[in-house]
């Protein structure tokens, strides 16, 4: 059964560090997200990504964050400078051929600034 | 504006039913739920979209009451492996992001 894939499992960096954490989705899907999940709390939104550009994005998703899909399977989201509240769990998620199609989670990247 | 989940947690015997309920203040498209067990992914249950449907998972199941914008999760004859937190995910609009809900915690016991 195909799935989203995430690289690292988990990634530590010093703060003001810049961080990539990679996705793969499943091959044909066409919708691409981001969340986070800071430990104990519930999942957040960050971006929506079609059509090779941004559909929708979160207040959290400041200037600091970045996303790109650098070739036909790869998805990235990029944290220029990292901060310590910055700590969490990153999921990436795809979804078919609809934006309101179930959306499937990858394991996640847990992601501990230092 | 996020879902709010009720109860935020249930503890069962196994083999007890348990009801999750998911209400939200706007008009929403389809309602998703999701289980999460401790350090994994949340795992996709069900979708139900505005309709008024109710569909059913082996002895899971949920419905969706468009006109109330409530969607209950039906667990019946629980199993040790439904522990985890359950969250529920709304999509409203034009917009096609996961707004979710704090989650419920399920614990089943022996």
């Amino acid at each position: 059964e195909p799935e989203v894939t995430q690289t690292p499992s988990h990634q530590v960096t010093q703060m003001g560090q810049e961080v990539i954490l990679r996705c793969v989705p499943i091959s044909n899907h066409l919708y691409f997200y981001w969340y986070r999940q800071i430990l104990g709390q519930k999942v957040e939104f960050l971006v929506s990504f079609y059509n090779n550009e941004i559909s929708e994005k979160s207040e959290i998703f400041d200037d600091q964050f970045s996303v790109e899909r650098p070739d036909g399977s790869n998805f990235t989201l990029k944290i220029r400078s990292t901060k310590l509240e910055d700590s969490a769990m990153y999921f990436c998620a795809s979804s078919g051929f609809s934006g309101t199609d179930t959306q499937y989670f990858g394991p996640g990247t847990r992601l501990t600034v230092l | 504006q996020q879902p709010v989940q009720s109860p935020q947690a249930v503890i069962l015997r196994e083999g007890e039913d348990a009801v999750i309920n998911c209400s939200s203040s706007k008009a929403l498209y389809s309602v998703h739920w999701y289980r999460q067990k401790h350090g994994e992914a949340p795992v996709f249950l069900m979708i139900l979209l505005k309709g008024g449907e109710q569909k059913g998972h082996e002895k899971i199941s949920a419905s969706f009451n468009e006109k109330k914008q409530q969607s209950s999760l039906y667990l019946t004859a629980s199993q040790l492996s439904y522990s985890g937190t359950y969250f529920c995910g709304t999509v409203g609009g034009s917009n096609y992001k996961l707004t979710f809900g704090k989650g419920t915690l399920l614990t089943v016991n022996p």
